[in-house]
């Protein structure tokens, strides 16, 4: 069975440029997370997804927004890029809202020059 | 509140020997403690993952330790192997987010 499957797998962008990242989740699957993991430190929580609605947010600004498609896939777009964007960013599934367990995607390598 | 605290940074250990990690939060809201393993260019894996009304889960050679009343978890890898060599992360959940430590790097040494 495939995992959790996120594109595309590196983006080299410049600042004040948008991006897409794009995510599908494990079969069966209804819950989408994001999480930004900057180089050396632990993933850091976005937003979770859960039957096409938000369902939880990190603390991270209005500059990334995501959404959830009917087939349960999910895009995290970041508006206006900094240099402190750089970083893995992840994409996790589960069965449900209550996240647990959490299966992640090898991520996205976005660079911002 | 929402912090996890992880130790050691970094690890070095014998093949055969036994690697441990630990982890320390204060949320009492937290429900379900899972480890990930991540290896360099992938996501974190899924290894071993625990609530907090068991004291002890044991996986092959991946056990967690968890005391309630300390606020306190720990990953206990027994006969490591090189193949071990990893980034291992704890975290911590409430529902919908995962809270995660800073990592340990674990290097096991042939």
């Amino acid at each position: 069975d495939a995992g959790v499957t996120q594109s595309p797998t590196h983006l080299i962008k410049t600042r004040g440029q948008h991006v897409t990242l794009r995510c599908s989740p494990i079969s069966g699957h209804k819950s989408v997370s994001w999480y930004q993991q900057v180089l050396g430190q632990g993933p850091q929580f976005i937003f979770q997804y859960y039957e096409k609605e938000e369902r939880g947010r990190g603390n991270f600004p209005d500059r990334f927004s995501a959404r959830q498609f009917p087939n349960y896939s999910s895009e995290l777009n970041v508006n206006a890029l900094l240099l402190g964007d750089s970083a893995l960013y992840l994409c996790a599934s589960s069965w449900d809202s209550r996240n647990q367990p959490q299966h992640f995607g090898d991520g996205t390598r976005l660079s911002i020059l | 509140q929402q912090q996890v605290k992880q130790s050691p940074q970094s690890l070095i250990v014998q093949k055969g020997g036994i690697s441990i990690i630990n982890c320390a939060y204060e949320n009492t809201a937290f429900d379900y403690f899972p480890w990930y393993q991540q290896f360099p260019g992938k996501g974190p894996a899924l290894l071993i993952a625990i609530r907090p009304d068991v004291s002890e889960k044991k996986e092959g050679r991946f056990t967690i330790s968890f005391n309630k009343s300390a606020k306190q978890f720990s990953l206990h890898i027994m006969d490591s192997q090189p193949g071990d060599s990893a980034t291992y992360f704890c975290a911590a959940s409430n529902p919908p987010r995962l809270t995660f430590g800073e990592g340990t790097q674990l290097t096991v040494n042939p």
